[in-house]
């Protein structure tokens, strides 16, 4: 069935650092991809999406390229703040929505 | 719109004890799922419903738990009796959701979840 494997956590990052956190699935039509966010004490929280090939979803100073070839779909930010600190999760829908394990970020000052 | 709202926030019982979580979903919405998160499990998908109802009951853990959605705005997940694995956030989510939809419509609004605790 359709899944989502994204890279295993924890990350910790100085302020301003670069970030990337991949993401890879599988799925046996065309899904689309997103990547949530979770604060901490909350529920999880839309940050960005793509609904096709080569789609780029941004949000926030986060970005995300779909891309098919590699099944891929690796979330970066150029420069991550501490409020950026959360976990964030891949996931993928088609016939339901399917999560990754979820990576938790850590922005130090 | 208030969100997806979830009750109780927080819940400790005992062993052996029935719980039951609420979930009222976003007013048009179509589809709602429950979710259940763990340091060791992550998210884990038990249910999801689409026009109330179940499609894929799949991830329900076993036969302890059950969920219904009488109707579009509100949905039960019951653990009967509950055990001490049982503990977890219990999250709800809902959605415009299409099967296959690949116009990016299936985006959940998840509610702030129910810390269950078994003792």
């Amino acid at each position: 069935g359709d899944s989502v494997t994204q890279m295993e956590g924890p990350v910790t990052l100085s302020e301003e650092a670069f970030l990337t956190i991949n993401c890879t699935y599988t799925a046996t039509g065309y899904p689309s991809l997103f990547w949530y966010v979770q604060y901490p004490g909350e529920g999880l929280q839309l940050l960005l999406k793509a609904t096709k090939a080569d789609d780029k979803g941004s949000n926030k100073g986060f970005e995300a390229t779909y891309r098919k070839e590699t099944t891929s779909f690796h979330l970066e930010k150029g420069s991550v703040q501490v409020s950026d600190s959360a976990v964030y999760f891949c996931a993928l829908t088609e016939w339901d929505m399917r999560f990754g394990a979820g990576t938790r970020l850590t922005v130090k000052p | 719109d208030a969100g997806v709202i979830q009750s109780p926030r927080h819940e400790v019982t005992e062993m052996g004890q029935e719980v039951t979580l609420r979930c009222k979903p976003i007013s048009g919405h179509n589809s709602l799922f429950w979710y259940r998160q763990t340091m060791m499990r992550g998210l884990e998908l038990l249910i999801y419903f689409n026009n109330n109802v179940p499609i894929d009951d799949s991830g329900m853990p076993e036969d302890r738990f059950s969920a219904k959605m009488p109707n579009a705005s509100f949905s039960t997940l019951k653990i009967q009796p509950s055990e001490p694995r049982d503990s977890a956030v219990y999250f709800c989510a809902s959605s415009s959701f299409k099967g296959g939809a690949s116009d990016g419509a299936n985006v959940l609004t998840f509610g702030a979840g129910s810390r269950l605790t078994v003792l």
